[in-house]
């Protein structure tokens, strides 16, 4: 069974910091990874989607990287402004599946 | 990306009652839906697996007369909880599966107390 974990829990930076949130999962066999937002009380946003066969993804102050054969992904947020506070989810689908397995998340608090 | 509606966005009900939860998938024709529950600064667990026109595929320890789903056309899933207790309080989430783009879109989310 797919494990996601992610680590730290929680991180508080000031303002303009660059932000680094670590994702593991304990099968390499994966489809593709996704990096989602969920602000406190609401649903998912996706915000970026990496394939298997992708090294990384790139969306304006966002970049996620992807090492499969070591089961990591890492998502680096660029700058930090008191809005990209919210909990970060990452989901790893499996070959040959559609579920997702979803890590706990780490809560992001900016600070202005 | 796509857009998924759920209704209602928050409900209390007293226990023993039973609620419904609609998941709407708006501009896509969506025949595998996925309804997930989230406790408080928990990840998402998976529930069950909602395909249209069949009956739902639930996941382990998850309780399918309590939880009753219907997948009745290609843009519309339902989860009923059933005899709701305090223990089912929690944030439900459903997903609609698009084939064109092969991802899962989020709807926003349904709070459900039970007092």
């Amino acid at each position: 069974k797919q494990e996601v974990t992610q680590i730290p829990a929680a991180l508080s930076v000031p303002e303009g910091e660059n932000l680094v949130l670590n994702c593991s999962f304990t099968d390499s066999a994966i489809y593709n990874l996704q990096w989602f937002r969920q602000d406190p009380g609401k649903g998912l946003t996706s915000l970026l989607l990496i394939q298997s066969s992708q090294r990384e993804q790139t969306s304006g102050r966002l970049n996620a990287s992807l090492d499969k054969s070591s089961g990591r992904s890492t998502l680096y947020i660029a700058a930090s402004q008191p809005g990209d506070s919210a909990t970060y989810l990452c989901a790893v689908r499996e070959s040959n599946d559609y579920k997702l397995s979803f890590g706990a998340g780490t809560t992001v608090t900016v600070r202005a | 990306g796509a857009v998924v509606s759920q209704h209602p966005s928050w409900v209390i009900c007293k226990s023993g009652t039973s609620v419904k939860i609609e998941c709407r998938s708006l501009d896509f024709q969506a025949t595998t839906m996925f309804w997930y529950r989230q406790f408080p600064k928990q990840s998402l667990m998976l529930m069950a697996t909602s395909n249209e026109g069949s009956k739902a595929t639930y996941e382990q320890g998850v309780e399918k007369d309590k939880f009753l789903i219907n997948h009745a056309s290609l843009t519309l899933s339902t989860l009923t909880v059933t005899s709701a207790h305090p223990e089912d309080s929690s944030f439900y989430i459903c997903s609609s599966w698009d084939r064109g783009s092969d991802e899962q879109f989020f709807g926003p989310g349904t709070r459900l107390t039970v007092l």
